[in-house]
């Protein structure tokens, strides 16, 4: 199986703030690979897809970037709204293994 | 709008088995291939199941292989988990999971609430 990481686990981050997140594959997954975003409580939430395109309906301030097997999620701006836990996700092959999670809180 | 709602966890003896329900609406189901995630409480996801819009291709994760069953009856929009053998290593949220489309699989655009599957003595 394909093995995901993500860095950090956690940060601490303030409204306004420009987040990053980075996302590895144990081996190349091309640009199959999602970001969700899960607050407590909710089921889980696709804002990137196939590694930069924003899914429909989520604000602009999320970019997803990578291919191969390095892959970063940044937040600019960043809302209230947007403080959760943030898993990628690769979908190039069967299982499609999820990162361990990176949690952003309030600073 | 499009709607997913599971049913059918609760709280089972190891050994023991469940079958979950998940009511799908505001799409063409047969369309989409689904899928079943679940999650431990306190940790991360993982893909369960996943089933092709007709039904005629199904995928395992290796911890469920041979003890879980997916199924769909696209005549009345329901996605199904047949869970035998479970064990404490089961618990979990399960939740189903739509496909964004035929030219990404596995990836969710939409997924459910949730039902809580408790595997205990």
């Amino acid at each position: 199986d394909i093995q995901m990481t993500q860095s950090p686990s956690s940060l601490s981050a303030s409204v306004g703030d420009r987040v990053t997140i980075t996302c590895r594959a144990s081996r190349t997954i091309s640009n199959y690979l999602n970001w969700y975003h899960q607050k407590p409580g909710k089921a889980p939430k696709l804002l990137i897809y196939g590694a930069s395109s924003l899914q429909s309906g989520v604000p602009s301030r999320f970019r997803g970037s990578g291919s191969g097997t390095d892959f970063t999620l940044t937040i600019n701006n960043l809302q209230p709204e947007d403080f959760a836990t943030y898993y990628c996700q690769q979908s190039y092959s069967v299982p499609g293994t999820f990162g361990p999670g990176t949690t952003v809180d309030v600073k | 709008e499009v709607q997913l709602v599971e049913s059918g966890g609760g709280l089972v003896q190891p050994g023991g088995s469940l079958r979950l329900s998940c009511a799908a609406s505001g799409f063409s189901f047969s369309y989409y291939a689904m899928n079943w995630v679940r999650q431990s409480p306190g940790k991360g996801l993982e893909w369960v199941s996943g089933i092709s819009g007709s039904g005629a291709s199904t995928s395992y994760a290796d911890s469920v292989n041979g003890r879980f069953t997916i199924s769909r009856d696209n005549s009345k929009n329901t996605l199904y988990l047949q869970m035998n053998g479970l064990r404490a290593e089961d618990t979990a949220v399960y939740y189903c999971a739509k496909d964004l489309g035929v030219a990404t699989p596995r990836t969710f655009d939409y997924w459910g609430q949730g039902t809580l599957v408790t595997v205990s003595s």
